[in-house]
């Protein structure tokens, strides 16, 4: 176990809706990074967190938001859901300022759109 | 841009025997950080081992190591008296040493473990 949960594991939504999804870093870490693991695909880059701020975006659309809060937790909202947006999203937790390089991931949650 | 290539899509292993996986990783940076990740059936990203770019020697955790190239941008993993544990998805990533050390992903190799 790393300390990192995501909610909820899985989730169906329909094409158009807003999701939004939840992760709580694990203890004494200040980061969150988001990433989109689409089907026998590896994970792709969404955006990370650093104290509370965007710190690093990759090649998604607006539509992808996030936020972290004061206690290190994070969301990912996604607006206008699109078929492809149907994946496995990973959130990594990890201490940003010190030579540990080491990221640790949730369980995922599981996003259908139909 | 950064890119990470796993060209073995499945390996197999017999139980108690050593397998490589292989990844080709392409950057300009010279300070960088390379991970192998097992995923398994229940999805969550492990860290099974990490090589910093600026030291020379191999990387090396209980029955994994590496095998690090940096002029060859090489990184593969040697898996040593394979168990049934081993199987799952395995992902090379790598991370530039700057800000957000953001990780880039191969497509992965799945592996299995034959009894």
């Amino acid at each position: 176990e790393t300390g990192v949960t995501q909610s909820p594991t899985h989730l169906i939504k329909t094409r158009g809706q807003q999701v939004t999804l939840r992760c709580s870093s694990q203890s004494g870490h200040n980061t969150v990074s988001w990433y989109q693991q689409a089907l026998g695909q590896g994970p792709q880059f969404i955006f990370q967190y650093y104290r509370e701020e965007e710190n690093g975006r990759g090649n998604f659309p607006p539509r992808f938001s996030g936020l972290q809060f004061p206690n290190y937790s994070s969301e990912l909202n996604v607006n206008a859901l699109e078929l492809d947006d149907s994946a496995l999203y990973l959130c990594a937790s990890s201490l940003v300022g010190t030579g540990n390089t080491e990221a640790f991931f949730g369980q995922g949650t599981r996003l259908t759109v139909v | 841009a950064q890119t990470v290539t796993q060209s073995q899509p499945e390996m197999s292993v017999q139980e108690a025997e050593t397998v490589t996986l292989s990844c080709t990783y392409d950057t300009s940076e010279s300070d960088y950080y390379l991970f192998w990740y097992k995923q398994p059936p229940s999805r969550q990203m492990i860290l099974v081992i990490r090589q910093e770019a600026y030291k020379q020697q191999n990387a090396t955790e209980n029955r994994f190591s590496v095998n690090f190239q940096k002029a060859a941008k090489s990184f593969s993993l040697k898996i040593s008296d394979s168990q049934l544990g081993d199987a799952a998805m395995y992902f090379c990533a790598y991370a530039y040493a700057g800000n957000n050390r953001k990780l880039i992903w191969g497509l992965g190799t799945s592996l299995a473990v034959n009894p």
